[in-house]
């Protein structure tokens, strides 16, 4: 079945332009998170979606970072200007709603500013 | 924040041995998790614990919740090679719902065959 898919899987850019990366969650999981996870370090949470609203942003790191979901389903973490301390891998997860619910993850997009 | 810090950070092992590796928080968590990730691959979840004192198996795999709900730990009882990847353990205080993950550094385990 298909899992959490996310592109691109990877992304060079140089400093202080904008990146997109995309999230295409399991269809029918209404709750999608993002997360960063920095060279040797262990996952940092982002931001949470149910459905389209976000009831939590609280760990994305500055206003450059913002992220939408459309229609339930495809989720977007834009990055503006971006900086070299950026670089990282953007993961994404999605689950039921629900208590007890799994966070399934997606590869991720590693993502190398230069 | 809250912060979790696991340990030790690598294992070089040989095959058939057991492992064990721990998270300890400076605050209490309601939920337990450990993760294990392969390279170029998001984490997959190994056992989740939901009770202070819960001891929980999957196959070769055992986890315990923290009497306190500050720790947990996770062992891997006659190692294969297919074991080798990062582990995470991961705590969350958001109800049941575990949106909101703080992870650990986590654990590089090699399996010499």
């Amino acid at each position: 079945g298909a899992g959490v898919s996310q592109s691109p899987s990877n992304k060079v850019t140089e400093k202080g332009k904008d990146v997109e990366l995309r999230c295409d969650p399991i269809s029918g999981h209404t709750a999608l998170y993002w997360y960063r996870q920095s060279l040797g370090q262990g996952l940092e949470f982002l931001i949470y979606f149910q459905g389209n609203s976000a009831p939590d942003k609280s760990g994305l790191p500055s206003d450059r970072f913002s992220a939408e979901r459309t229609g339930g389903s495809v989720s977007t973490l834009t990055i503006q200007r971006t900086q070299q301390e950026d670089s990282a891998v953007y993961l994404c997860a999605s689950s039921l709603e629900g208590v007890r619910q799994t966070q399934y993850f997606g590869p991720g997009t590693r993502l190398l500013v230069l | 924040g809250q912060q979790l810090n696991q340990s030790p950070q690598s294992m070089f092992i040989q095959e058939g041995e057991d492992v064990s590796m721990n998270c300890t928080s400076s605050s209490i968590f309601n939920t337990w998790l450990w993760y294990k990730q392969d390279p170029g691959e998001g984490p997959v979840l190994l056992i989740a614990l939901y009770k202070a004192g819960e001891l929980t198996s999957n196959g070769r795999l055992t986890a315990q919740f923290g009497i306190t709900r500050k720790d947990s730990f996770l062992n891997i009882s006659a190692s294969i090679p297919s074991d080798v990847g990062i582990y995470f353990c991961a705590g969350s205080n958001s109800g049941g719902s575990n949106y909101k993950l703080t992870f650990g550094k986590g654990t590089l385990l090699t399996v010499n065959p």
